[in-house]
Order: structure tokens, then C-alpha cells, then sequence
């Protein structure tokens, strides 16, 4: 198993105050991710990071911002929490390459309720 | 854009056999990708598909159709752990290995 942990794994806040899920990689992947998933929505992208300090935005971006000041280490933060983003959050990584499948292994998620 | 559909449920019976097909529509593919995610837990990959045709791996098969923009995943010997969700994905263009997920089929296998 890739080496990715996420810290909380469950946490509950109240609608308003600011949130941070941490994502840490033992791999040494340059590529970061964060999903969110949702019944009916499957899984989708929040931001990405191509490298340290290299971060872009993906699909459902709003209300997030991410940060990557070190290769092992992608943070996401919730500004300001909203019950829509209730949900759970999955961190992945990748490692770009010549040839092969270069897939995503997943972390193990983050349970978030906002009250 | 892109646009994935896939089932939403399947049921089966502990030792058939099993399709679950996806079909896409996406600009700059580069790659289909199956996941399984049992409940609860983290998606993990199962199949990967560039080149039209089928690539098997032991009792999990994948086939890919680029002119068509369908896969499908098939499951054989089906065993009650293969109860799960199957996700499909595409990998598209622009860089950063980015992938677009299907919402997802949720198989149940019955005995």
C-alpha cells in the first residue's frame, strides 16, 4: 500500500469556523490531489499540486484553498465552513512517468460534518 | 468537458460472471482507468486501459473501445468480498495525470 495518511480522519465543526485536512505522503509523488465525495456525485476534484508550491484548481474548487510547502505535505483548507461541504475528503497522489499507468492511490479519507 | 455514466446499481449471483460497462465522452483522453471502494473505505485500482482491447487480470478483465468511448469491467467467479462500488475514470489532457470520475456502480453479490 502507498504510504498516504490524513489527519483528522473524522471531524465535526460548526458552520463558520475555518478547517484544515492534512495529507501526508511517505512516496515521495510529486503529484497531489484532493477529492471530495458525495452520494450521487461520485468523486470529484478539488485542487491539485503538480509540485512544492505548484497548485492549480480543479473542478469544484470554491470555498477551498490548498498549500504545499513541502513534497510530502498538501493541506486544504475550508476558509469558511458551510454544511455543503459536508462530505468526505480523499487525498491522493501520482508520479509522473514514461510509460505505464501512473495511477492514483488514494488515502484512507476524512469524515467532515458541519453543523 | 467531460461526461462519464456508468450504472448505478447491479446485482449478481457468488460465482457468475459480471459486465459493468461505462461510456464516456471526453476531449483529450489519455486513459481509462477502473477503481474498487468498498464501503467505508479508500478507492483502489483495479484496471487500466489506453489501447483499444482487453486487458485481463486474474479474475478481473477490462475492455476498451477509444472509437466508441466504452469500457467495461468484467468479473468473473464472482465472490461475495467483489461486493462494492466500481468506479470508472478518465484521464484527459492538460497535465497533472488529472482524472474524471463516474459516480459509480454498486455491485451486490447474492448468494
Amino acid at each position: 500500500d502507498a504510504g498516504i495518511t490524513q489527519s483528522p480522519r473524522h471531524k465535526v465543526t460548526e458552520t463558520g469556523t475555518p478547517v484544515t485536512l492534512r495529507c501526508h505522503q511517505t512516496e515521495n509523488h510529486r503529484y497531489m490531489y484532493w477529492y471530495r465525495q458525495d452520494p450521487g456525485h461520485g468523486l470529484r476534484l478539488i485542487h491539485y499540486s503538480y509540485g512544492v508550491k505548484d497548485t492549480d484548481k480543479g473542478e469544484v474548487s470554491d470555498g477551498y484553498s490548498v498549500s504545499r510547502s513541502k513534497t510530502e505535505d498538501f493541506l486544504l483548507t475550508l476558509e469558511s465552513a458551510t454544511s455543503s461541504q459536508t462530505s468526505v475528503y480523499f487525498c491522493a497522489i501520482s508520479q509522473p512517468g514514461l510509460a505505464g499507468n501512473n495511477e492514483q492511490f488514494f488515502g484512507p479519507g476524512t469524515r467532515l460534518t458541519v453543523l | 468537458g467531460q461526461n462519464i455514466d456508468q450504472p448505478t446499481e447491479m446485482t449478481a449471483t457468488e460465482g457468475a460472471i459480471v459486465q459493468i460497462n461505462c461510456t464516456y465522452q471526453t476531449s483529450g483522453f489519455n486513459g481509462l482507468f477502473w477503481y474498487q471502494q468498498h464501503a467505508g473505505e479508500a478507492p483502489t485500482f483495479l484496471s487500466y486501459n489506453v489501447l483499444d482491447g482487453l486487458e485481463e487480470k486474474g479474475r478481473f478483465s477490462s475492455f476498451l473501445s477509444r472509437s466508441k468511448g466504452y469500457s467495461y469491467l468484467l468479473l468473473k467467479e464472482l465472490q461475495m468480498k467483489d461486493s462494492a462500488s466500481y468506479l470508472c475514470a478518465v484521464r484527459w489532457g492538460g497535465g497533472g495525470n488529472k482524472l474524471t470520475f463516474g459516480t459509480g456502480t454498486q455491485l451486490k453479490v447474492e448468494l
